[in-house]
């Protein structure tokens, strides 16, 4: 299974400011995904980074607000942009091994203020 | 469109008890993978068990096991002698095969474990 750091664990902002989350993972991995989980909800796919190309975004979720950088194989970060207390949630980066099994970063938990 | 449901928002069971978990989901895929997670409050999701659809045989990890009904669409989970560090959320989460491996997860079932 991959072992994988994020960063910070939490933090609060002042809204209109941006915020980079960091994702390590202990080994090489072609897609790196990141979810939004707000509170008391499920886990919502924001978007898919392969590293050399652009990420992939669902439906919802655009690069301006959450430009996403993967500049090798075992790093990507996350930017939310121009942050307001609605983007106030946790988010998550995952690595999937070659069976489909989803390995999950500690979250970072984000407070807009 | 795929869809994962969890109807029970909320479920508590007595130490040492056995508590179903219910799932249920809809696809037109004929190949997936379906998973358990739990996600206690220290926030990080945890792999409790994969079912890979073609299989007929419900996975079985210790004390976590399911019944997949694939016909009815249907992935429930049981966890016996149920224990104080199993109080979490679980989440079922369904994903394809093929591509991009993408998850869809339902909406959690609290499940608390009483003393």
């Amino acid at each position: 299974s991959a072992v994988i750091s994020q960063k910070p664990s939490r933090d609060i902002c002042q809204r209109g400011t941006s915020l980079t989350i960091q994702c390590q993972v202990d080994s090489q991995v072609t897609m790196m995904f990141w979810y939004r989980q707000q509170p008391g909800q499920s886990l919502t796919l924001i978007a898919t980074a392969n590293q050399g190309s652009e990420a992939t975004y669902e439906s919802g979720f655009v690069i301006d607000k959450f430009p996403i950088s993967r500049p090798n194989l075992t790093f990507s970060t996350l930017t939310v942009s121009n942050m307001s207390p609605e983007d106030s949630s946790i988010y998550l980066c995952s690595v999937e091994d070659d069976a489909g099994r989803a390995f999950f970063g500690q979250g970072t938990r984000l407070t807009v203020v | 469109a795929q869809t994962v449901t969890q109807s029970q928002p909320e479920m508590s069971v007595q130490e040492a008890e056995t508590v179903t978990l219910s799932c249920t989901y809809d696809t037109s895929e004929s190949n997936y993978y379906l998973f358990w997670y739990k996600q206690p409050p220290s926030r990080q999701m945890i792999l409790v068990i994969r079912q890979e659809a073609y299989k007929q045989q419900n996975a079985t990890e210790n004390r976590f096991s399911v019944n997949f009904q694939k016909a009815a669409k249907s992935f429930s989970l049981k966890i016996s002698d149920s224990q104080l560090g199993d109080t979490a959320m679980y989440f079922c989460a369904f994903s394809t095969t093929s591509g991009t491996y993408k998850y869809i997860f339902g909406t959690g079932t609290r499940l608390k474990v009483l003393a």
